[in-house]
């Protein structure tokens, strides 16, 4: 079956703690992407990649950090989490090109106290 | 840069059509996404338009105008499932990647 993975799908957390929420897709996709969404500020993107190792920060990359080193893989870093950091994070991927649309994973709902 | 408008709220009632609009305002246009969220859930693909005019896809329908930088999702014979988010989205660059995306419209269907 065809889908975008992430893992944990909840996670509470303490300030400062590092945490990495993992990405994977079956669908030999090049493009991966990281998103949070938040009340009433909609989806927006913090990374994304357009191949193996090649990354590029999005609307609101501060506070975290990608790595691409395969193509299946595109997992978020966050290595001094904040409370302002608390969110629902999803992972994306899709074939680049014109019309193909974008595969989301289930969702991240993390919760730095 | 891209700036995407919809409206934040709208209710309907069950079995009845409603229209859900997007404006935007791109530096070069690539097409235009719109994707269904229910709560709590991931966004799921919905349509793709390029070209003017309305495409039809079973109860949903997509309609574009380059021309006026406008779009609007059409839903017909609305069921209490598609209560729900409804998010337009525009790449950045040309092809489809990466996508930004409106604040989305929540809509209630009621009885």
């Amino acid at each position: 079956e065809a889908q975008v993975t992430q893992n944990p799908r909840y996670l509470i957390t303490v300030t400062g703690k590092k945490l990495t929420v993992t990405c994977s897709q079956n669908m030999n996709h090049e493009y991966m992407s990281w998103y949070r969404q938040d009340p009433g500020l909609g989806l927006r993107q913090i990374y994304y990649s357009m191949n193996v190792e090649v990354t590029d920060k999005g609307d609101v990359p501060e506070g975290y950090k990608v790595s691409r080193k395969e193509k299946r893989n595109f997992p978020l870093i966050l290595e001094s989490p904040s409370p302002n950091q608390t969110s629902l994070y999803f992972c994306a991927s899709t074939r680049t090109g014109f019309s193909h649309e974008q595969y989301f994973g289930p969702g991240t709902r993390l919760t730095v106290t | 840069g891209q700036n995407i408008d919809q409206p934040t709220e709208m209710t309907a009632t069950e079995g009845a059509i409603v229209q859900i609009n997007c404006t935007y305002q791109t530096s070069g246009f690539n097409g235009l996404f719109w994707y269904q969220q229910h709560a709590g859930e991931a966004p799921t693909f919905l349509s793709y338009n390029v070209l003017d005019g309305l495409e039809e896809k079973g109860r949903f329908s997509s309609f574009l105008s380059r021309s006026k930088g406008y779009s609007y999702l059409l839903l017909k014979e609305l069921q209490m499932k598609d209560s729900a988010s409804y998010l337009c989205a525009v790449p950045l660059v040309a092809g489809n990647t990466p996508l930004v995306f409106g604040k989305g419209t929540r809509l209630s269907v009621i009885a």
